[in-house]
């Protein structure tokens, strides 16, 4: 079962920020939380993922509570080509991801 | 840096009859993936391999599926006697060895049973 939960939709006016949240409060100590997003009829596309500490890379930032319950996605300024569907993960035994039903995201003109 | 790739990218077939598809990994990474996708749902684990060694299949969805990686790079999933239910996407993924690396997806396999 997923560890993990999203809201089903957002929508985020183009230009601005997009702030993703999910709550993973039954994860573990030494599970990271992974961040993939899906645009239609492609495979998922790896975002990031995090421990413990905030992290930023060339998509996207990520923050992470300090309690770990909870973490937010931010793609700091939208663009119409970021609608998808993006989903917060936690990793299970063996790799294994297990995927939610993720946030699908519309970024409006 | 050629990622993922799977084929063949759409599959039509009857029911009853068997179906196999391709997954060829990025070139260094020895940790390989399957999922299953069915319409409006996340991609759900079916079995991984490291190298040629199935690590886990107990996530395969019945004895009619199947999957091999027989010289640790590229893999098959072959599915027998298909039935509707089996309408899905097919994903495939390949990581590195080391904790936290993260799973590349490629675009994935189609499957419709008529």
């Amino acid at each position: 079962d997923a560890k993990t939960t999203q809201p089903p939709s957002m929508d985020c006016a183009e230009g601005r920020a997009a702030n993703l949240p999910c709550n993973h409060s039954t994860i573990s100590g030494n599970e990271y939380v992974y961040w993939y997003r899906q645009i239609h009829s492609q495979g998922p596309q790896y975002i990031i993922h995090g421990l413990k500490n905030n992290e930023t890379n060339e998509m996207a930032s990520l923050i992470i509570t300090e309690d770990r319950k909870s973490s937010t996605l931010i793609l700091p300024h939208a663009t119409l080509r970021d609608t998808a569907v993006y989903y917060c993960i936690s990793e299970g035994a063996g790799n294994m991801l297990t995927f939610g039903g993720g946030t699908r995201l519309m970024v409006k003109p | 840096d050629t990622g993922v790739s799977q084929d063949p990218r759409h599959k039509i077939t009857k029911r009853g009859q068997n179906v196999t598809f391709r997954c060829d990994p990025i070139s260094e990474h020895n940790r390989l993936y399957w999922y299953r996708q069915t319409l409006g749902q996340g991609p759900e684990f079916l079995t991984y391999f490291q190298n040629e060694a199935q690590l886990e299949k107990s996530r395969l969805l019945s004895d009619r599926f199947s999957a091999e990686r027989p010289k640790g790079s590229f893999s098959t999933l072959e599915i027998q006697r298909t039935e509707q239910g089996d309408s899905a996407m097919y994903l495939c993924a390949s990581s590195l060895t080391e904790s936290n690396q993260p799973q590349h997806f490629g675009d994935g396999t189609r499957l419709s049973i008529l």
